[in-house]
């Protein structure tokens, strides 16, 4: 169908540790947005990849979207406390269907 | 520049009873969506308006939900009767629209409690 499934659910790492969610389409994506959202907070949009093979960076986010449009992923490296949140990847073109997003805690 | 604004913030009913949520996104976004998200999932979509037109609803439980647009700027949306499974957040965004900026500004939501 349309949904669009995430990977991990949950990760607890070290601060300093890197940190990468997936996120997996059975069909081809027109697009794919990544959102984060705070504890107790609101979704934020973070970046809309379009392009196939596309890469984005944003200081220690890159963002991915595989060849075939059916994949993306999100890595951070260096975890901070402040990246502490739900990730989600979102489908788009024409109405936004979320994923079940990867919920990321720190150890200080 | 102002944000989508939802009101009320927190709201606790009892089963069966009714509630009304309201959003006012950013001026100038066309379109409009209601999400529910309920505690661990990702946002659902309900329904979507373009203007004050239905883009999407196939995922509002139309017995018991309802949702408007009127003049293509504010939005109510609507539960009556409330079931005690409607216990979520229900999230309001806007944006420019498809073909033009997809990127979605959310409210800061509704968290409803049917007890």
């Amino acid at each position: 169908g349309q949904q669009v499934m995430q990977i991990p659910q949950y990760q607890h790492v070290q601060e300093g540790e890197d940190f990468t969610t997936y996120c997996n389409s059975s069909t081809t994506l027109s697009n794919i947005q990544w959102y984060k959202q705070r504890p107790g907070g609101h979704p934020v949009f973070l970046i809309q990849l379009v392009k196939s093979g596309e890469v984005k960076k944003q200081k220690r986010l890159t963002f991915q979207f595989g060849e075939a449009k059916k994949n993306s992923s999100l890595h951070i490296t260096a975890t901070q406390t402040t990246d502490v949140g739900t990730y989600f990847c979102a489908r788009g073109a024409s109405k936004i269907i979320f994923g079940s997003g990867t919920r990321l805690s720190i150890r200080p | 520049e102002a944000g989508v604004a939802q009101s009320p913030r927190y709201k606790i009913i009892e089963k069966r009873q009714s509630v009304a949520f309201w959003c006012n996104p950013i001026s100038g976004h066309a379109t409009l969506y209601w999400y529910q998200q309920i505690l661990g999932q990702g946002p659902k979509l309900l329904i979507q308006f373009q203007n004050n037109g239905v883009v999407d609803d196939s995922q509002l439980p139309k017995d018991r939900f309802s949702a408007e647009r009127l003049k293509g700027v504010d939005s109510t949306l609507k539960i009556q009767p409330a079931k005690l499974e409607d216990s979520a957040v229900y999230l309001c965004a806007s944006s420019l629209g498809f073909e033009v900026d997809e990127k979605l500004f959310f409210g800061s939501g509704t968290q409803l409690s049917v007890l």
